[in-house]
């Protein structure tokens, strides 16, 4: 069971505009940054959004990320096929002694 | 350019121990808090480690507590894992990975090695 929960998965057509959720705590997404990764298959995952709504580098602006009390979403626009992967919102827990946390992950599939 | 390539995986019985290293390199390696995340076989990503650039503060999650130990040596632009006790449920492939500054309590992972696997079976 993750700390933060995301939709399983998720889907569109190509042109289409999508939305990943993440939901946490007071502890987490309500008091920390969050980060979104992709995971290409196979691949190890990269660095797709952080602070919230800050893209590295090198990332479309198609990818955008928005974060609300204890909530946080990825919305991807312009759906391409390579675009399919796996999505992990993550934060920092400040219950116990402080710890990182990830979403379980959404399978994304560009129909 | 920034690079991180893992080594120290392998098969290993329960109870078994295993140190994994990662060599870093193209940034200045003092500088930046490491992890280290784990992702077992079709599983989902898990925050295993943390340790400060400067003064070797550490965090780890609960799973591992106790057991697993993460070290740098900033001489040698290395980050280890030190893991005893192994069990089954240690199998993943293990990430080593950068956060953007010196700072731990953040879920800021830069750049991530190509992993490295962890097999714990009889």
């Amino acid at each position: 069971q993750s700390v933060l929960t995301q939709p399983p998965s998720a889907s569109g057509t190509p042109g289409q505009r999508v939305t990943i959720s993440c939901s946490g705590s007071s502890s987490n997404i309500g008091s920390n940054y969050v980060y979104w990764y992709q995971q290409l298959p196979g691949t190890a995952p990269k660095l797709l959004i952080y602070n919230n709504n800050q893209r590295p580098s090198g990332v479309p602006d198609r990818f955008s990320g928005s974060q609300s009390g204890t909530s946080a979403s990825l919305a991807i626009s312009g759906l391409r096929s390579d675009d399919e992967a796996d999505y992990y919102c993550a934060a920092w827990d400040d219950s116990l002694s402080g710890r990182g946390v990830f979403g379980g992950g959404t399978k994304l599939t560009v129909l | 350019e920034v690079q991180l390539l893992e080594s120290g995986g392998g098969l290993v019985q329960p109870g078994g121990s295993l140190r994994l290293s990662c060599a870093a390199s193209g940034f200045t390696f003092s500088s930046y808090a490491m992890s280290w995340v784990r992702q077992a076989p079709g599983k989902g990503l898990e925050w295993v480690s943390t340790i400060s650039g400067s003064d070797g503060r550490t965090h780890y999650a609960d799973s591992v507590k106790g057991r697993f130990t993460i070290s740098r040596d900033n001489s040698k632009n290395t980050l280890y894992l030190q893991m005893n006790s192994l069990r089954a449920d240690d199998t993943a492939i293990y990430y080593c990975a950068k956060k953007q500054a010196d700072i731990v309590a953040r879920g800021d992972f830069d750049y991530w090695g190509q992993g490295t696997l962890v097999t714990v079976s009889s």
